[in-house]
């Protein structure tokens, strides 16, 4: 079946404009995780969401970042007033996750954002 | 100290050595151990969860020693088509999140 989708899959912006980076997770998939991956860098947790749960959004870097997932399904992840420092991949992945934060997640092509 | 840490190679290897990977975690209480294949400029995937007892799948073993709070990664008869990032994580525990290492970079030469 279709695997987790993002778009775009590149993203070149200037510095201070807003931007926002699309994922559809796998169907049937109840957990939705946005990371993000620097140059060298590990996986970065931002944001998890959980059915109708409110999201656990203790890894945003800061107030520009923000995300939504509408009808338990697609995700968006914003960006306001990009900065160079927040050039990196963004990922997301999905999970059937019930309880726990532990089962497999499959992640998706991922977005490469570049600010200039 | 970091919460996860793995050497970041590169390993160069050739085709059908033995190369293992180490990697440590900082928090006693995680409870969920996994390592993840990262090729490059692609997605991770799941490659296996790691087990108490150890466990195998194929040429593939992961061991994890509580105690000392590391996790590690045998492969055996290495191909050109294990050349890739190979990342650590763990589950924190108590609704935390999955931790990724930075991964350790694997390169198998013909």
């Amino acid at each position: 079946g279709a695997g987790v989708s993002q778009s775009p899959s590149n993203k070149v912006t200037e510095k201070g404009k807003d931007v926002e980076l699309r994922c559809d997770p796998i169907s049937g998939h109840t957990a939705l995780y946005w990371y993000r991956q620097s140059l060298g860098q590990g996986l970065e947790f931002l944001i998890y969401f959980q059915g109708n749960s409110a999201p656990d959004k203790s890894g945003l870097p800061s107030d520009r970042f923000s995300a939504e997932r509408t009808g338990g399904s697609v995700s968006t992840l914003t960006i306001q007033r990009t900065q160079q420092e927040d050039s990196a991949v963004y990922l997301c992945a999905s999970s059937l996750a019930a309880a726990y934060r532990t089962d497999t997640q499959y992640f998706g092509p991922g977005t490469r954002l570049t600010v200039l | 100290r970091k919460e996860v840490e793995q050497d970041p190679g590169p390993f160069n290897v050739p085709e059908g050595a033995t190369v293992a990977f180490n990697c440590t975690y900082s928090n006693s209480a995680s409870q969920s151990f996994f390592w993840y294949r990262q090729d490059c400029r692609k997605e991770p995937k799941l490659l296996m969860s790691v087990y108490s007892s150890g466990n195998e799948d194929g040429r593939f073993t992961a061991q994890l020693n509580r105690a000392s709070q590391y996790i590690s990664l045998l492969i055996r008869d290495s191909k050109l088509s294990d050349s890739a990032t190979y990342l650590c994580v763990v589950y924190g525990g108590s609704q935390g999140n999955l931790i990724f290492g930075k991964g350790t970079k694997l390169s198998v030469k013909p």
